[in-house]
């Protein structure tokens, strides 16, 4: 059971980008998977999460209209994208399976830097 | 939107001491709802403790969890290098978002 994710990224503001996060080693469409941001130095912020299996996707509060989550089943890949980033989305960004609630097996994380 | 604190921020101990580390919650939740994880420098986060008191797979039993409602506690006793981590509370009890707690670093003395 594993979750590898994409490599480091550097954008401009104003660029889009659009993350993936690979599941093996278990059925991707029946649990959910969460994004979580790590902002440099700082703790653990939950995004949301969104269900392979029919796409059904919850938002936090502080991510709603943000960013959008999105899967690729035939291919068991999670998306993490946004449309037009800003300095303040410099983070490190992990998915996760969530197991009924907890996160139980995490991605190595994505660093993205967004710098003018 | 459930709050999640934690305290202290930093706690220094020596290898062998005990740790506690608090977190408090800003209602009443299920202890079923309430984990723990550890994150080293550099690593992602990793389970220790799901229904506030059980061990995640290949956590040592030095790790244990407790608490009930709005309080709840992480104790590691016998504190080993590789435990010298950061340390965070999560609920799901409640609609979104599934909140964090905002950390406790448990550093050498």
């Amino acid at each position: 059971e594993q979750l590898v994710q994409s490599g480091a990224e550097v954008k401009k503001p104003g660029d889009s980008l659009k993350i993936s996060c690979k599941a093996s080693g278990y059925n991707f469409a029946g649990y959910w998977i969460g994004w979580v941001r790590q902002m440099p130095g700082k703790g653990l912020e939950w995004m949301g999460i969104i269900y392979p299996g029919d796409s059904d996707t919850r938002y936090g509060p502080s991510f709603q209209g943000q960013v959008t989550f999105s899967v690729d089943k035939s291919i068991s890949t999670a998306y993490l994208q946004w449309s037009s980033l800003k300095a303040s989305d410099t983070a490190i960004y992990y998915c996760a399976r969530e197991q009924g609630g907890p996160f139980d097996v995490w991605g190595q994380g994505t660093t993205v830097t967004v710098s003018s | 939107e459930i709050v999640l604190t934690q305290s202290p921020g930093t706690l220094s101990l020596s290898p062998g001491e005990r740790a506690t580390l608090s977190c408090r919650a800003s209602q009443s939740i299920s202890s079923t709802y309430l984990v723990w994880y550890q994150q080293k420098p550099g690593q992602a986060p990793r389970l220790l403790i799901y229904g506030a008191s059980s061990r995640a797979t290949g956590i040592p039993d030095r790790f244990s969890g407790s608490g009930s409602g709005t309080d709840f506690t992480l104790t590691i006793n016998r504190l080993e290098p590789e435990d010298f981590a950061v340390y965070y509370c999560q609920q799901f009890a409640s609609a979104p978002p599934r909140t964090f707690g905002q950390g406790t670093k448990v550093e050498i003395k």
